[in-house]
């Protein structure tokens, strides 16, 4: 059973350019999370879909940066005008809607703006 | 709102020695407690996971027990191997199916 999986692994981007990142829940899990993690911050709570439809995005900042999840096979988060402050890993991860399963984690993209 | 307090940033120790690596939380609802483990560059893995009371936990050597009365979920394992050198994170959750809340992890350095 294939886990997590996030696309690109790697993302270099200009300063002001537009970074969009993939990730693709495990088979059957109805909840998708998104964290970014730094050295400084360590692991910080972006925004979380169940069932595709968003319920928690107070951990996003207000501008520039924006999750979708179109469909129960992949969702996005998107950032725009990226800002060098904006490096960092993001990770995606998936749950089942029950109590008993804690989130899977992807491996991450890591974003570097240059 | 929810927090999560790891008290160590950095532990370092030599291989066969117990290791322990604090965790207290503060949340007013339910209470589920995980620790994952991040070997470098890989995705962060589930280690242990509880909700119960004074229930001990275990899972590949690594053990915890969550104490409701103190708010802790304390990590430990009575040898450490040179392949536990990994980031270690305390997370809290309301609930299995909700966003998580990280400590700022702990890094752990094994030496032979």
């Amino acid at each position: 059973n294939a886990g997590v999986i996030q696309t690109p692994r790697h993302k270099v981007t200009g300063k002001g350019q537009e970074a969009t990142l993939w990730c693709e829940p495990i088979s059957g899990h109805s909840a998708v999370f998104w964290y970014r993690q730094t050295i400084v911050q360590g692991l910080e709570f972006l925004t979380y879909f169940r069932n595709q439809a968003p319920i928690d995005d107070s951990g996003m900042p207000k501008e520039r940066f924006s999750a979708q999840m179109p469909n129960q096979s992949h969702s996005t988060l998107k950032i725009q005008s990226t800002q060098p402050q904006d490096s960092a890993v993001y990770l995606c991860a998936s749950s089942r809607d029950n109590n008993n399963q804690a989130p899977l984690f992807g491996e991450g993209t890591r974003l570097s703006v240059l | 709102g929810d927090s999560v307090t790891q008290t160590e940033g950095l532990v370092t120790l030599t291989e066969g020695l117990p290791v322990m690596l604090n965790c207290t939380y503060q949340t007013a609802y339910s209470t589920f407690l995980f620790w994952y483990v991040q070997h470098l560059n890989e995705a962060p893995k589930l280690l242990l996971k509880s909700s119960t009371d004074n229930k001990r936990t275990e899972h590949q050597g690594f053990h915890a027990t969550l104490h409701k009365s103190s708010s802790s979920f304390h990590l430990q394992k009575s040898s450490a191997q040179l392949s536990d050198s990994a980031l270690y994170y305390c997370a809290l959750s309301e609930g299995y199916a909700q966003g998580l809340t990280f400590g700022l992890g702990t890094r752990v350095s094994v030496f032979p």
